[in-house]
């Protein structure tokens, strides 16, 4: 059981390239999150979709569109990458039991823009 | 949401046990009391959560005041893998909404 797969783990890119970021998970999760994470600061929430076939705005959403093509899969697009998107990057799923939201968290995917 | 208070840092010495404080003054009867780490570099782990009750998991016990504005997670033998960032976050449930925001956190250093 793989949990939460993000790829890729590392990333450098130019000032206004594109990037995509995956993040699939395997556990039959509704809800995916997209997080980011600059050095010593604690998680933002860049997007989250609570099924498939929506998606809403979190914190910091400006620079970034997401895409929930299946219950699985959750992607995180850059359109016109900046230094200030430097971060790493962090995609979750949520579990709900007892009326708590638990989140599983994949391994990050680090994001350098020169 | 209510928001919650915690202190930047820790230490504690390895094998004993590490409590860590969090206030929450504002929270709202419907809210969860929930606890995640961060070790370095690695995504945010679940330990445990609570809505009234104390509750005990193999990782952490959670102490929740009875007027529930503040809780305790303790650690009950840290180890030095323990070293981390601690978040307490309190939510609402599923019909309430689904975002868990994190804080800046805890830096819970266990010392040989």
């Amino acid at each position: 059981n793989a949990g939460v797969t993000q790829t890729p783990k590392f990333q450098v890119l130019k000032t206004g390239q594109s990037m995509t970021l995956q993040c699939a998970q395997d556990m039959n999760h509704n809800s995916m999150y997209w997080y980011r994470q600059d050095p010593g600061m604690g998680l933002r929430l860049i997007y989250y979709s609570a099924s498939e076939g929506t998606t809403d705005k979190g914190e910091v959403p400006n620079g970034y569109n997401v895409s929930r093509l299946n219950k699985r899969e959750f992607s995180l697009r850059l359109e016109s990458a900046a230094p200030s998107q430097t971060s790493v990057y962090f995609c979750a799923s949520r579990l709900t039991y007892s009326g708590a939201n638990v989140l599983t968290f994949g391994a990050g995917s680090r994001l350098t823009v020169l | 949401d209510a928001k919650t208070t915690q202190p930047p840092s820790m230490d504690c010495a390895e094998g004993r046990a590490a409590n860590l404080p969090c206030n929450h003054s504002t929270i709202s009867g419907n809210e969860y009391v929930y606890w995640y780490r961060q070790i370095h570099s690695q995504g945010p782990q679940y330990i445990i959560h609570g809505l009234k009750n104390n509750e005990t998991n193999e990782m952490a016990s959670l102490i929740i005041t009875e007027d529930r504005k503040s809780s305790t997670l303790i650690l009950p033998h840290a180890t030095l893998r323990d070293t981390a960032v601690y978040y307490c976050i309190v939510r609402a449930g599923e019909e309430y909404g689904n975002k868990l925001v994190f804080g800046a956190g805890t830096i819970l250093r266990v010392k040989s």
